[in-house]
């Protein structure tokens, strides 16, 4: 079984500051992970994933997100913050069940970049 | 540019109508997934779909039905509309294997009254 976390409902951050969304995960084997983005009223968007290989992922509009396998984690980071970046943010992991391919999605964390 | 439309943004139905919601991707994936999305639940599965005519539940699927016919297009059938069903349905698609990411519709806010 899989499952995903994140911890915090709400981040908020001022413009230019650093940013860090958390995601904590459970899988029985090796994780593939993903960050999505959702603008208001929108769908989902896919921001990067972790499937192997470097522990440090760089994805679309200058968001990263390191992968710890100890610590069984895959934060969302991001150097210096946009007001344009407040959105609600999804950590997801897939595993396979049954040779299914079912992805586990977090409940969602808001990003509020103040001015 | 890939996309996965849906049908419709925004729609009201009266409690005991049946629903349809459809949504069509460009990208030949195999897979298709359905999910709702309320506040506080974040993405919950309904059903998803690794072909044309075949199907899964997923964890939610009381009250819901599915139709793939054709490889682009995946239906959400809700056969007798209850207020509880009143949510955002966001549909997906993605390539057959796990390492790959999904691509998302707009999303339908479903009311019913």
């Amino acid at each position: 079984a899989q499952s995903v976390a994140q911890p915090e409902d709400q981040v908020n951050v001022a413009e230019g500051n650093p940013l860090t969304v958390k995601c904590t995960y459970s899988v029985s084997g090796n994780p593939y992970l993903f960050w999505y983005v959702q603008y208001p009223n929108r769908g989902l968007q896919f921001l990067l994933k972790y499937i192997t290989g470097d522990n440090l992922v760089k994805g679309s509009y200058g968001f990263e997100a390191e992968f710890n396998k100890s610590q069984t984690s895959f934060h969302l980071k991001k150097p210096s913050a946009l007001v344009s970046d407040s959105a609600l943010y999804f950590c997801a992991v897939r595993d396979i069940i049954g040779g299914s391919y079912i992805p586990t999605f977090g409940r969602g964390t808001s990003l509020i970049v103040h001015p | 540019d890939v996309k996965v439309t849906q049908s419709s943004r925004y729609l009201v139905k009266r409690t005991g109508e049946k629903v349809f919601l459809e949504c069509v991707q460009d990208m030949d994936h195999e897979n298709m997934f359905w999910y709702r999305q309320d506040p506080g639940l974040g993405l919950r599965l309904i059903y998803f779909s690794y072909d044309v005519k075949m199907k899964e539940k997923g964890d939610i699927p009381e009250g819901y039905s599915v139709s793939r016919e054709k490889k682009e297009r995946f239906s959400l059938i809700l056969e007798s509309a209850s207020t509880n069903q009143t949510s955002m349905y966001l549909c997906a698609s993605s390539e057959g294997v796990a390492v790959n990411e999904q691509f998302f519709g707009p999303g339908t806010r479903l009311t019913v009254l």
